[in-house]
């Protein structure tokens, strides 16, 4: 019954790599996003999707795709990875667009080697 | 610029005390505001919210306190226990947009 989840928990992979992390939520909500957190614990928003449409693209390196394939699901694919890029990425839902109260998935904690 | 941001990085309370969690925003606009807390390992929980048409709003052990006059709000944690030591983080949506975050504030509680 977990609202927003997100797979792997973990990833461990060397430079230049690419790889993804997906995000399901269950919630029924229409809107999706993806957050980035650095090690001094601030969250940034990187991407807003509302109902499989792009809302939120802000200055993030275009090695980072999202992809919503229904609205229950956005998925973050990294190309070329970057140390810089090691962090924990979260995703979240919520019901409307206007960024209202939203519900974050557990994270996912990136290490580049 | 815009920002969302916390008067103090840590707060250390003893076990039975209240807790006071500070908050500061730079947008007069800004209409609504949420507190999260986020445990170790998790990802950030709503606590509560508050809208710019309400200065105080409770809910269970916490209250919420507004004061547009001085764009600031405060969390206010009743009878701390052991299982509110975590990182709470004010938030706010700029233009009715996603969140925007503060750098958060760890509590830390004693017993």
């Amino acid at each position: 019954d977990t609202a927003v989840s997100q797979t792997p928990k973990y990833l461990v992979t060397q430079m230049g790599n690419d790889k993804s992390i997906k995000c399901e939520q269950n919630l029924g909500h229409d809107t999706m996003y993806w957050y980035k957190q650095d090690s001094k614990k601030f969250l940034k928003i990187m991407f807003s999707y509302n109902n499989k449409e792009l809302i939120i693209n802000e200055t993030v390196p275009n090695r980072f795709s999202p992809k919503s394939p229904d609205k229950a699901h956005l998925n973050l694919h990294i190309n070329s990875l970057e140390l810089g890029d090691s962090a924990v990425y979260f995703c979240a839902s919520s019901q409307g667009i206007s960024g209202d109260t939203q519900y974050f998935g557990p994270g996912t904690r990136l290490t580049v080697l | 610029g815009e920002s969302v941001g916390l008067h103090l990085p840590t707060l250390s309370v003893q076990e039975g005390d209240n807790s006071i969690i500070n908050c500061a925003y730079s947008n007069s606009a800004s209409d609504y505001f949420i507190w999260y807390k986020q445990e170790s390992g998790k990802g950030p929980q709503f606590i509560i919210d508050i809208r710019s048409n309400m200065d105080k709003r409770q809910g269970q052990r916490v209250t919420v306190l507004l004061n547009k006059t001085v764009k600031h709000l405060s969390l206010q944690i009743a009878a701390t226990q052991p299982g509110d030591s975590a990182v709470y983080f004010c938030a706010s949506p700029p233009g009715r947009r996603a969140l925007t975050f503060g750098s958060g504030t760890r509590l830390q509680v004693q017993p």
